[in-house]
């Protein structure tokens, strides 16, 4: 099946560490996405990559890293940095840029 | 920047009703218009996406309406089922996808 997979589902963080969430997709797809959901809010974005070996930031970047070495997979990290990381992580694709978007399952992060 | 607004942010309706969701956004320059699907817990599932140039599209009981001059989308779900409580969302995409944050349905069967 093609699809997005997000892993783990569930995920806890402790102070001063860094955690790093899975996106792997099979979708042949160009572009890819990281986007935050807090209750009550809309999806906020905080990085994308149009293509392998780049990407760009969104809206609320600060506190997150990504690398997008391979065209099906764009990891993203919560760094220490990041203060408030309690939230709903979701990746998507699309075949490119602006186009309809696939999502994953969601990795849901809380800290200890 | 795009604000994407969606109202009511509940709604309950009996099965079988025929029912409207609302989407407004405040800037008209936009690429496409996507309405989502999401089950509590879960990811987005894309039910329907609007061209800027199209004014509605179909998919079985739904249908989506587009009028950019106005800023406004509808989408209509007809003969409404418990199976389609879920928060629906939609998204504008100009220089990149801006989210409403939902209206969540309950079809009471």
């Amino acid at each position: 099946d093609g699809g997005i997979t997000q892993s783990p589902k569930y995920l806890f963080r402790k102070e001063g560490q860094n955690v790093t969430l899975s996106c792997e997709q099979n979708l042949n797809h160009d572009a890819m996405y990281w986007y935050r959901q807090d209750p009550g809010q809309g999806l906020r974005l905080i990085y994308y990559s149009q293509i392998v070996n780049d990407f760009q930031k969104g809206d609320i970047a600060e506190g997150y890293s990504v690398s997008r070495e391979k065209k099906e997979s764009f990891p993203l990290t919560v760094t220490s940095a990041q203060k408030n990381p309690t939230a709903f992580y979701l990746c998507a694709s699309s075949i490119a840029d602006g186009e309809k978007l696939f999502f994953g399952s969601g990795t849901q992060l809380s800290v200890l | 920047k795009q604000e994407v607004t969606q109202i009511p942010a509940a709604l309950s309706v009996p099965e079988g009703e025929n029912l409207v969701l609302n989407c407004s956004f405040t800037d008209s320059a936009i690429y496409n218009l996507q309405w989502f699907r999401q089950d509590p817990g879960k990811g987005l599932t894309s039910l329907l996406l609007i061209q800027s140039s199209q004014r509605e599209q179909t998919s079985g009981r739904l249908n989506a309406s587009l009028d950019k001059s106005s800023g406004r989308s509808t989408l209509y779900i007809a003969a409404s089922q418990p199976g389609d409580s879920a928060t629906y969302l939609c998204a504008v995409h100009g220089n990149q996808f801006y989210f409403g944050t939902g209206t969540s349905l309950t079809v009471i069967p």
